[in-house]
C-alpha cells in the first residue's frame, strides 16, 4: 500500500537559494493539496490542484511560491528566494474527486524547510 | 472565508479519563466536519468524521457532536491510552478546501 510520499523530508538551505518539494499523491487521487504547516500551528491551504489544474491559490502562496502538476500525476512546490519566514513544514495531501470536499484528505510525512 | 476556533491548545488527562476537545466554525455554509490525528514527525490522519446532516457520530472510543444552530463541534474521546497521546485538529470545509484550527495537544497521564 503506497501511501503519499514526499521528498525531501528534510531541507537546510540559506536564504535566497531556491527549494523545490516533490510530492506523489496516492494514485488515481485526482486532487492533490499543498499546505503549510508552522510550529504549534495547523495546517494552512496554500494551493490545489484537480488532475493537472491549478483550482486555487491562497493569498499566502507570494509570487516567490510556484506550484505545478504537469501530467495530473506527482505535483512541485518551487519556492525562490527563501526567506526565514518560510522555515516550515510543507504538507501535500491527496483525495479522490468523487469526494471533493466530505472525503478524507491522505497526507504525507511532510518536508520539512530550514532556511537560515 | 471560514475560520475554524479550536480549544484548550493543550490538555492533560489521567489514563482511563475522558477528553473533550471543542471546535467553532463561522461559514454557515461548511458541512463537512473532520477530526485528523498527528503524531510527532508524521502527517495529520483522519480519526473520524461528521456530515451537517448528523448530530452526532461514535466509533469505538471517539465520538463527535455538530451543533449546526450554534456552529459548535466537539471531539470526545473515553477511556483514554497512552497511544492517544497526539495533536488533533478539528476542520470544516470550504469550498474544496479543508480549514484547519491551530489544534489541541493532548497528554495522557500515566
Amino acid at each position: 500500500d503506497t501511501g503519499v510520499s514526499q521528498d525531501p523530508r528534510h531541507k537546510i538551505t540559506k536564504r535566497g537559494q531556491n527549494v523545490t518539494f516533490r510530492c506523489d499523491p496516492i494514485s488515481e487521487h485526482n486532487r492533490l493539496y499543498w499546505y503549510r504547516q508552522t510550529l504549534g500551528q495547523g495546517p494552512e491551504f496554500l494551493t490545489y490542484f484537480q488532475n493537472e489544474a491549478q483550482l486555487e491559490k491562497s493569498r499566502l502562496l507570494s509570487d516567490r511560491f510556484s506550484a505545478e502538476r504537469p501530467k495530473g500525476s506527482f505535483s512541485t512546490l518551487e519556492i525562490q528566494r527563501t526567506e526565514q519566514g518560510d522555515s516550515a513544514m510543507y504538507l501535500c495531501a491527496s483525495s479522490t474527486l468523487s469526494v471533493p470536499t466530505t472525503g478524507e484528505l491522505f497526507f504525507g510525512e511532510g518536508s520539512r524547510l530550514t532556511v537560515l | 472565508g471560514e475560520n475554524v476556533e479550536q480549544h484548550p491548545s493543550t490538555l492533560s488527562v489521567q489514563e482511563g479519563d475522558s477528553a473533550v476537545i471543542k471546535c467553532t466554525y463561522s461559514d454557515s455554509a461548511s458541512n463537512y466536519f473532520p477530526w485528523y490525528k498527528q503524531e510527532l514527525g508524521k502527517g495529520p490522519q483522519l480519526i473520524i468524521d461528521i456530515r451537517s446532516n448528523v448530530g452526532e457520530k461514535k466509533d469505538q472510543r471517539i465520538a463527535v457532536t455538530l451543533n449546526k444552530t450554534a456552529k459548535h463541534f466537539s471531539l470526545h474521546i473515553t477511556e483514554t491510552q497512552p497511544e492517544d497521546s497526539a495533536v488533533y485538529f478539528c476542520a470544516a470545509n470550504r469550498d474544496d478546501k479543508i480549514i484547519f484550527g491551530k489544534g489541541t495537544r493532548l497528554h495522557i497521564l500515566p
